[in-house]
């Protein structure tokens, strides 16, 4: 089994809609690492999340950590074409330092 | 700009010829990791140098290895390539440090595909 699961594995959205990214790890999180990939591209960092109920944003992408469920959600606002991608999660797992495990991704496409 | 710069971008190999791939980084941070990443898979770490301090990971292949002569440069040689190390290979940097904090935040270079005929 995965240690880190991402849901939904792909989503097609319309311009404008909202959308929600899920990553869900099996062991205990200290730190949680938002990355987006493009085809072919190396991975570009979003955002990182450490504490329990921490919730970042950056123009219109918000990053939450629920660590008692080991959960993390990616939310983008008013989706662009800009947005579309693969979006990453990585884990940094307790006694792994300097380490993440990743997750397969969610591939977005946004349709005009 | 502080970077990480993986050459060549694109390289084809012949089943079983030696290839070495290139990671430099101008970001003079402590560790230097490899991953792997297969069409629609996650990235692999293979391995990772604290400093100089190489850490392998349990199911990297012996045919994969790694060199770090200084700071600012990593290699990944695969001795004998098969068919099935067509991949992406990522290289990333980070300040190291601890778990969970900054320090720990992956920078990674565009990556190189590589092709084994």
């Amino acid at each position: 089994s995965q240690e880190l699961e991402q849901s939904p594995q792909s989503l097609i959205v319309q311009e404008g809609k909202n959308l929600t990214i899920n990553c869900t790890s099996s062991k205990t999180l200290y730190g949680l690492y938002w990355y987006k990939q493009k085809y072919g591209e190396g991975l570009i960092f979003l955002m990182m999340l450490q504490k329990g109920g921490e919730e970042k944003s950056h123009e219109k992408i918000t990053a939450k950590l629920d660590e008692k469920k080991q959960q993390s959600s990616l939310h983008i606002t008013a989706s662009q074409p800009s947005h579309a991608g693969i979006y990453l999660c990585g884990a940094d797992h307790a006694g792994t330092a300097s380490k993440l495990t990743f997750g397969t991704g969610t591939r977005l496409q946004v349709t005009l | 700009d502080a970077m990480v710069i993986q050459n060549p971008r694109y390289q084809v190999t012949q089943f079983g010829k030696p290839v070495t791939l290139s990671c430099s980084q101008t970001l003079n941070h402590n560790v230097m990791y490899w991953y792997q990443q297969k069409s629609s898979q996650a990235p692999k770490l293979l391995f990772h140098y604290y400093d100089k301090d190489f850490n392998n990971e349990a199911d990297t292949p012996d045919n994969f290895q790694s060199r770090r002569p200084n700071t600012s440069f990593c290699f990944l040689d695969i001795r004998s390539p098969g068919l099935g190390d067509t991949a992406m290979y990522l290289c990333a940097t980070s300040r190291g440090g601890g778990s969970g904090g900054p320090n720990n935040e992956q920078f990674f270079g565009p990556g190189t595909r590589l092709t084994v005929l």
